[in-house]
């Protein structure tokens, strides 16, 4: 059964500043990684999603996969306010399913 | 177009009652999916069906939940008999098959158990 680790679970940075999030899984054979946004209230959001080994970016995401070691993490440039959400990695696996790790709150004070 | 819709947003119920918790996908969307988010558990899928077909029953969930898909717009979560343990946010959600497999999200039930 995949498994989804996120790291950390909570993060505070000021208006401006570059976010990093982490998260780990434990099949090599998965089929893409995706990062979803949700606010309080509401359910989740994509943003962005990886396939191949190394990096893609949108806007002012940036997610960078290596299989070899399990890891894929994703970076906002210049966050905002508005960034301020539960951020979820998601694995989807041979089969169709997602598996979700349990996310990391990220705050942005302005 | 419109997005995943989910009622009711908030549900209360007394321990031993049933509910049915109701999903219309975004429209020409294939795939539907049920899950169950807490705090402690994150996101847990209870169900799947593709094209109206159930593709996975929940696994642990399977005694007091029932997921059905009455035709391909319309979707019922049933717990019987709901526990306090069953509180938590319910998310149902749809994708299109052999697409990007994005999956778009409504804003879930908030259930309470007394």
């Amino acid at each position: 059964q995949e498994k989804v680790q996120q790291s950390p679970e909570s993060l505070i940075v000021p208006e401006g500043a570059m976010v990093s999030l982490n998260c780990s899984f434990s099949d090599s054979a998965s089929q893409s990684i995706w990062w979803y946004q949700q606010h309080p209230g509401k359910g989740p959001k994509a943003l962005i999603s990886i396939f191949s080994n190394g990096n893609k970016k949108e806007g002012r995401l940036t997610v960078y996969l290596n299989r070899a070691s399990l890891h894929v993490s994703l970076h906002i440039k210049d966050s905002q306010p508005s960034d301020s959400a539960v951020y979820l990695c998601a694995v989807r696996g041979s089969n169709y399913k997602l598996t979700f790790g349990k996310g990391t709150l990220l705050t942005v004070t302005p | 177009d419109a997005g995943v819709t989910q009622t009711p947003r908030h549900e209360v119920a007394e321990k031993g009652q049933t509910i049915i918790l109701k999903c219309e996908p975004v429209s020409g969307h294939n795939d539907l999916f049920w899950y169950r988010q807490t705090k402690i558990q994150g996101l847990e899928l209870l169900s799947y069906f593709r094209s109206k077909s159930l593709m996975e029953d929940g696994g642990a969930f399977k005694d007091r939940f029932k997921a059905e898909m009455l035709n391909s717009s319309f979707s019922t979560l049933k717990i019987q008999p709901t526990e306090p343990k069953d509180s938590a946010v319910y998310l149902c959600a749809s994708s299109l098959w052999g697409s990007s497999y994005e999956q778009y999200f409504g804003p879930g039930t908030r259930l309470t158990v007394l």
